[in-house]
Order: structure tokens, then C-alpha cells, then sequence
């Protein structure tokens, strides 16, 4: 396809166990986003890649999300120990190098039980 | 951190009608984007401002980049029951290669028919 995708579209997951998010940005795209939506809210800036390298992770709430990009494609986003605060929308935009415009994947929500 | 304040937080209007929502924010931002967000899907987006004082348009939306380079506007004329969503105003800021979106906390447009 064409456009950003993400797996799986939903997950529900007990407190206590560790979940992994997927992404695939679109094909060529050298610049990498995860954002949090949390119910009726904005989105909050997570991590940021370009190629592999992750040069602002200033967005991680805490030392249980980690993220890796592999390939120059697609990135794991990596939630260890979930609680429910960590209950949300997980979005992951692309970009091309030369643009500042983001595309957004649909998004996995994440329940945490 | 840097912050958006995006109004009104919802808006609800007949069909046919105009609207307008703005986005301010006490720092400077290089890019202004527009996104809309329909239930269950990621950011589409609208329209990107580049240039201080830009005006573009896309179809029956138009959008500004003040000139102070703190504020943006987006306006929908003639709206259809489509147009129904939210919309979140994003500012790019950050050299090139450290870019991030920072997001106002969005407007919810319901249209009446």
C-alpha cells in the first residue's frame, strides 16, 4: 500500500505484560514518528527517527518504552511492564527528508486491563 | 515546553455554514500544519504553511501563517457533513535532521444537517 500502516489495529493486554507495536512507513521515507493519543486529547511526541538512528527520544515517558528501527523501514515501539496509564492511541507518522510533512498511520489502540 | 493553544475546543454548526479556528502559541515556529482526524483513523493531513503571512488554500479550506510566525488559522466555508471531525492545528520546530510536531489540543467540528 501506499500509506503508513500499523499492527495491530487493537490490542488489549493485562497490566504486568510487555506489548509490541508495529509500524511500516511509507517506502521512502527517511524520517520516522511515534506519538500518544490519549482519549480526547492531542498528540504527544514520543520518538523521533531518522534512518535507524534516534536522535530525539525526549518524548518516552519512561525507561519501559524503548523503540528500534531496523532497515531504514519499519520500527517496533516496545512497551515493558504495561499499566494502565499506558492505555491509548499509538500513532506513527513518516516523512520524506526534504519535506516537514508527517503522514500518520491508522494508529494501534492499546488497552491496558 | 513548547505549547499550542488551539480554539474552540468544539464547535457545533449547520450545514452550509462557515468556520473558523485559530492556533497561537508564545514561541516561533518554522512550519504550521493542519490535520483532521476522523473517529478511529490516524491525522489526515489538510494543508502545510511554510512562509510567514502565507495563505493557501485546498479546496474549500484555507489556512494562514501569521506573520509574527505564532499563529495560524484554518477556515471551511460552505460546510458539508463530511467536513465532521477533528482538527489539530501542529507547529514544526527544531533544526533539520531534529524535527517534531508539537499539536494543539484540537477542535471538534459537529455539523447539523
Amino acid at each position: 500500500g501506499a500509506g503508513v500502516s500499523q499492527s495491530p489495529s487493537n490490542k488489549v493486554t493485562e497490566k504486568g505484560k510487555d506489548v509490541e507495536l508495529r509500524c511500516d512507513p511509507i517506502s521512502g521515507h527517511t524520517a520516522l514518528y511515534w506519538y500518544r493519543q490519549s482519549l480526547g486529547q492531542g498528540l504527544e511526541f514520543l520518538i523521533y527517527f531518522q534512518g535507524n538512528s534516534a536522535p530525539d527520544k525526549s518524548g518516552l515517558p519512561s525507561d519501559r518504552f524503548s523503540a528500534e528501527r531496523t532497515g531504514g523501514s519499519v520500527s517496533t515501539l516496545t512497551i515493558q511492564r504495561t499499566q494502565q496509564e499506558d492505555s491509548a492511541v499509538y500513532l506513527c507518522a513518516s516523512r520524506k527528508t526534504v519535506t516537514y510533512e508527517q503522514y500518520f498511520g491508522p494508529g494501534t489502540r492499546l488497552t491496558v486491563t | 515546553g513548547q505549547q499550542l493553544n488551539q480554539s474552540p475546543q468544539s464547535m457545533f454548526i449547520q450545514e452550509g455554514e462557515d468556520v473558523s479556528m485559530n492556533c497561537t502559541s508564545s514561541s516561533i515556529f518554522n512550519t504550521w500544519l493542519w490535520y483532521k482526524q476522523d473517529p478511529g483513523e490516524g491525522p489526515v493531513l489538510l494543508i502545510a504553511l511554510y512562509k510567514a503571512g502565507e495563505l493557501t488554500s485546498n479546496g474549500r479550506l484555507t489556512a494562514q501563517f501569521g506573520i509574527t510566525r505564532k499563529d495560524s488559522f484554518l477556515n471551511i466555508s460552505a460546510s458539508i457533513p463530511s467536513d465532521v471531525g477533528i482538527y489539530f492545528c501542529a507547529g514544526q520546530t527544531g533544526i533539520q535532521g531534529a524535527q517534531k510536531l508539537v499539536f494543539g489540543q484540537g477542535t471538534r467540528l459537529t455539523i447539523n444537517p
